[in-house]
């Protein structure tokens, strides 16, 4: 079953505006990690987050995470056409280590 | 260190043959995962497994679908007697003891004709 929502499904920005995608679910969880999916690819890991952390930082990339909502946030800030793809939140329930629940993502273009 | 290798990258085989995907995990990588993802959809769990044993097959289904990770090689998804409804992309993660990050390979893609 679908653990993960991602909200938007589509999100169309301009370079050099900032993009915030959603992801909600449904149980408890370990950690919470963001992917990256360019059309026809393999997956590229963005940042793990735990579930006793609120917020991390990579580069242009924050995450924040509220357990008490089951919710979190990736804030991509001064996008450039090359972050067009599709975004993914995974969780771990339980124990650290088994296997990976996806939303459905968020596809988001970022024209020039 | 190379990253986590599918081959191959495109199979297309005919309604009634089987589907051998293989999967070779990062350098000093002991765990491997197997997901599939339909058209416009997230990828979904199916076998996780730790060299020669299988930790959890939850999201495969029981019949004609098997995986392996022997002691040697690449970690094998075999599906038989393929449908239509097997085509899909197949990935393959693999992850380290001391992480809980999965590093992904480029996938398979799967068509059944």
């Amino acid at each position: 079953s679908q653990q993960g929502e991602e909200d938007p499904q589509a999100l169309s920005i301009q370079e050099g505006e900032n993009a915030t995608m959603n992801c909600s679910y449904k149980t408890s969880i370990n950690n919470l990690q963001w992917y990256r999916q360019n059309s026809g690819r393999g997956l590229v890991h963005l940042i793990l987050i735990r579930s006793n952390e609120r917020e991390k930082h990579s580069g242009r990339l924050r995450v924040t995470l509220d357990t008490s909502k089951k919710s979190s946030s990736l804030l991509i800030t001064a996008s450039r056409a090359a972050d067009t793809a599709s975004y993914f939140c995974a969780t771990v329930r339980g124990q650290a280590g088994t296997a990976l629940i996806f939303g459905k993502g968020t596809t988001l273009s970022v024209s020039s | 260190n190379a990253g986590v290798m599918q081959n191959p990258r495109h199979l297309v085989r005919r309604r009634g043959q089987e589907a051998r995907l293989r999967c070779s995990p990062m350098k000093g990588h002991s765990h491997v995962y197997w997901y599939r993802q339909l058209p416009e959809e997230g990828l979904k769990f199916m076998v996780y497994l730790q060299k020669e044993n299988i930790i959890d097959e939850s999201g495969m289904p029981k019949e004609r679908f098997s995986a392996e990770f022997p002691k040697e090689g690449p970690s094998i998804l075999r599906i038989q007697q393929v449908v239509r409804g097997d085509s899909a992309a197949y990935f393959c993660a693999s992850r380290g003891g001391s992480t809980d990050t999965q590093y992904f390979g480029p996938g398979t893609r799967l068509t059944v004709l």
